[in-house]
Order: C-alpha cells, then structure tokens, then sequence
C-alpha cells in the first residue's frame, strides 16, 4: 500500500516563501517520479513538475520555472515542493502524486492547503 | 503546448449511462488516463491506459479513446459517482509534461 502523507495547511505573506512535504512509505518511490499538482479554489488540476528520488533527475512546468524547487531528503523518505515569490492567486491545494515515468499517476497525497493573504 | 479539452459540465439521471469527453490532437495516439475527484478529497485513478480499470473501480466505468477523442463512460450511474473528471496525457512531445484536461463537473440529476 502506498502511502503519501503530506505537510499541514499553511498561511503565506505574498513575497514569501512556502515548502509542502510529502513523506513516502519505505521504497514506495523505487522507479518511480513524485509529481506535484496544484489545484486553486473552485479550479482544475495543474502540473507544476516531476522530480527523480532515484537521480535527482526534476522537470519544472514553463509557469513555475524560477519559482518552484522539488527535493528529496532519502533519511526521511521525504519530497519537498518550495515555492517562491508566492502571489495571492498562488492559493490553492498542493498535491504530491506518484508516476512511473509517461504513465498514470496511480497514489496521490491527501493535499495541502496554501494560502496566501497579506 | 498540449490541450486536453474537456466539457465543463455533463448532467445524468440515476441509472443512466454518463459519457464524458476529452479532445485533443491526435489523442488517439497516446494513453490517457482518468481521475475522479470528489469535493474536499484527492483524485483517484478510474481509468487508465483508455481502457484498463484499476483494481476496486465499478465495471460501470469504462474508456475508449480514438481519433482526437478520448471517452469516460460511466453506465448506470449512481449518487456516488457525482464527482469532477479529469482527463490526463503525458506529452512527450513537449517537454515531459503532464497535461490535464480542465474538468467535468459529473451531476446526478
């Protein structure tokens, strides 16, 4: 069973700076990409880009290039997702999902809520 | 980039078949996948590869996808099946990237 449990709820000034985390169960990640999927309030499903936990191989969506970091920590089986410059239209749920590479994401974290509000 | 095109809406009477679709160039050469999401919850997989159901999902629900249209047919639809759809592709052709289609609002009349 794979499991993806993620950071809590956050609130940002605009400027700032947000890092979600999204612990993996043991080896649940072996072959597999962690993606990150952002999801505004009342608005569909966005890719914002993949990262490797096996090379640190990561593509970044062209929206998010300069602003988004994706990370591995392998001691604590943790990704983590930083997004800088944060703006008030950045409020949204961010979501961690597991991927083989070109092929379906098949497990998903329960999503963390970033707001964004002076 | 790609565009996935979806309905923003499909409306159905319990017991009936929902048909929601996805439109993109030259879908029917890619693999396209299914996500339904519930208020408040995480997507979960319905459909992948088209056609191929995972584990736990009703054979109510069920894919094809040729040409530039990819459907997600849901047949005797229940009260539970009331959800956002998600059509999903991975566009090789551009930059690895994930693309999503923008949603169908699934209501249960």
């Amino acid at each position: 069973q794979v499991h993806l449990v993620q950071s809590g709820a956050e609130v940002k000034k605009p400027g700032a700076s947000v890092k979600v985390s999204c612990k993996a169960s043991e080896n649940t990640l072996v072959g597999y990409y962690l993606h990150w999927v952002r999801q505004a309030p009342g608005q569909g499903l966005e890719w914002m880009g993949w990262f490797s936990p096996n090379n640190g191989a990561s593509n970044y969506a062209q929206k998010f290039r300069g602003r988004v970091t994706m990370t591995w920590d392998a001691s604590f089986s943790t990704a983590h997702m930083e997004l800088s410059s944060l703006r008030s239209d950045d409020t949204a749920v961010f979501y961690c999902a597991r991927a083989e590479y070109g092929d379906n994401i098949d497990s998903w974290g329960q999503g963390s809520l970033v707001t964004v509000s002076s | 980039s790609y565009v996935l095109t979806q309905p923003p809406s499909v409306s159905v009477a319990p017991g009936k078949t929902a048909t929601i679709t996805c439109g993109g160039n030259h879908l029917g050469s890619k693999s396209v996948h299914w996500y339904q999401q519930k208020p408040g919850q995480a997507p979960i997989l319905v459909i992948y590869h088209n056609r191929d159901r995972p584990s736990g999902v009703p054979e109510r629900f069920s894919g094809s996808n040729s040409g530039n249209t990819a459907t997600l047919t849901i047949s005797r639809v229940e009260a539970g099946d009331e959800a956002d759809y998600y059509c999903q592709v991975w566009d090789s052709s551009s930059d690895h990237n994930v693309v999503f289609g923008g949603g169908t609002k699934l209501t249960v009349l």
